[in-house]
């Protein structure tokens, strides 16, 4: 079974400009959540959805914004980019909600803002 | 408000001896626990998890956790290390319907 998988990679984007990060999760699993890692803040929740709809959300501002579809897939927006959004974003599914069910992992985004 | 706490940055072990990482918790209520690892380049991999029940937990590539109520800690241990086990470790809390706090991670190295 294919694991997570997330495109691009790698981003690079100048200040002001925003980014839209896309998470495939495994098949079958219904839920995905989004998380931000920074050498400085760590590891941090930003939002989860499961049936297309947010079930949780992180203490992050507006501009950070999401989706799911009906397939599952995930995408993650992230306008007006700034400095400190320099991060990996990690993208985690799971076949339910809450945390009884394990969460796999991507091998995450690398974005950098310039 | 759940936290977690992993006292050691960095950690250097020798190849064969024991590894014990620290993690302390703070949670209101029974707390649902979980040890991931992390190496360069890669995604977060499930070690074990805690959510009730026998308070030592077996995981896999051989590691163990023991969750000690009493000095809200939830320790991890090898008793032998592999030079694959050089990675980073992430502690981290939750309630059953909450996401993940994660603690700032244990960078090991393993020396031959």
């Amino acid at each position: 079974k294919a694991g997570v998988t997330q495109t691009p990679r790698y981003l690079i984007k100048t200040r002001g400009q925003q980014v839209t990060l896309s998470c495939s999760p495994i098949s079958g699993h219904r839920s995905v959540s989004w998380y931000q890692q920074t050498p400085g803040q760590g590891l941090q929740f930003l939002f989860e959805y499961f049936s297309e709809t947010q079930r949780n959300k992180g203490n992050f501002p507006g501009r950070f914004s999401g989706r799911q579809f009906s397939n599952s897939r995930s995408e993650m927006n992230v306008s007006t980019l700034e400095l400190g959004d320099s991060a990996l974003y990690l993208c985690a599914s799971s076949l339910g909600t809450g945390l009884l069910y394990e969460q796999y992992f991507g091998p995450g985004t690398r974005l950098t803002v310039t | 408000a759940q936290s977690v706490t992993q006292p050691d940055i960095h950690i250097t072990v020798s190849e064969g001896a024991s590894l014990e990482l620290r993690c302390n918790y703070s949670y209101g209520a029974t707390p649902y626990l979980f040890w991931y690892v992390q190496s360069p380049g890669q995604g977060l991999q499930l070690l074990l998890k805690y959510f009730s029940g026998d308070t030592l937990v077996q995981g896999i590539k051989g590691f163990e956790a023991e969750f000690k109520r009493s000095q809200s800690s939830f320790n991890l241990r090898k008793p032998s290390v592999h030079w694959s086990d050089a990675a980073e470790y992430f502690c981290a809390v939750g309630a059953r319907d909450y996401k993940l706090s994660f603690g700032a991670g244990t960078t090991v190295t393993v020396r031959a």
